[in-house]
């Protein structure tokens, strides 16, 4: 089992431009997650899917998308990226069991520079 | 919303030393999380513990639910120990999602 893949897993981009970083899982979870990280600090939640077909806004979710492609499948777009949304992104998947969510485990991040 | 606080925000150690990570929330929580980061980045989950405690090798985690902290114990630590510690905990009222502590920052020498 590969876990949680990410790519890619360095980008450089111009302000204004767009990407999509890409997250994939196979261990069959229902929820998946795209959180950041920035110098010195903690992980925030960007956005999350409970489960396929359904999103929902995280912490800070501002100036990014996101798509629940199918269970395995959860993308983060960026449509006009800027200098602050330079940090480093780490998807996450793990599964809800009756008392709240289990393990929950990291892909291995993107780190990404906007210029 | 709830809060998650972990002490001491920076510990350095001697290589062979004991250390003892702690967590603290301001409410009930459904489980609480242990991870470590690793100096390239890499976020591995340590312990998945409600309540009670369990031990992977040198570590092990405590929970006390009741009173609303998590103990983290590091026994002779080794360099490969070096990075930062967060602790996680899920509310359950705000939907499947995680809220994350700041992190110890441990820096184990040799």
């Amino acid at each position: 089992n590969a876990g949680v893949t990410q790519t890619p897993k360095f980008q450089v981009l111009k302000t204004g431009q767009s990407m999509t970083l890409q997250c994939a899982q196979d261990m069959n979870h229902n929820s998946m997650y795209w959180y950041r990280q920035d110098p010195g600090m903690g992980l925030r939640l960007i956005y999350y899917s409970a489960s396929e077909g359904t999103t929902d806004k995280g912490e800070v979710p501002n100036g990014y998308n996101v798509s629940r492609l199918n269970k395995r499948e959860f993308s983060l777009r960026l449509e006009s990226a800027a200098p602050s949304q330079t940090s480093v992104y780490f998807c996450a998947s793990s599964e809800a069991g009756g008392q709240g969510l289990l393990k929950q485990y990291f892909g291995p991040g993107t780190r990404l520079t906007v210029t | 919303g709830i809060q998650v606080e972990q002490s001491p925000p920076d510990l350095i150690l001697q290589e062979g030393a004991n250390s003892t990570l702690r967590c603290n929330f301001s409410d009930s929580v459904n489980n609480l999380q242990w991870f470590h980061q690793n100096p390239w980045g890499q976020l591995i989950n340590l312990f998945y513990i409600p309540s009670g405690t369990k031990q992977n090798g040198r570590l092990s985690a405590t929970t006390v639910a009741t009173e609303r902290y998590s103990l983290l114990y590091i026994s002779s630590s080794q360099t490969t120990d070096s990075g930062v510690y967060f602790c996680a905990v899920d509310p359950g009222e705000y939907g499947n999602k995680l809220v994350f502590g700041a992190g110890t920052i441990l820096r184990v020498k040799s």
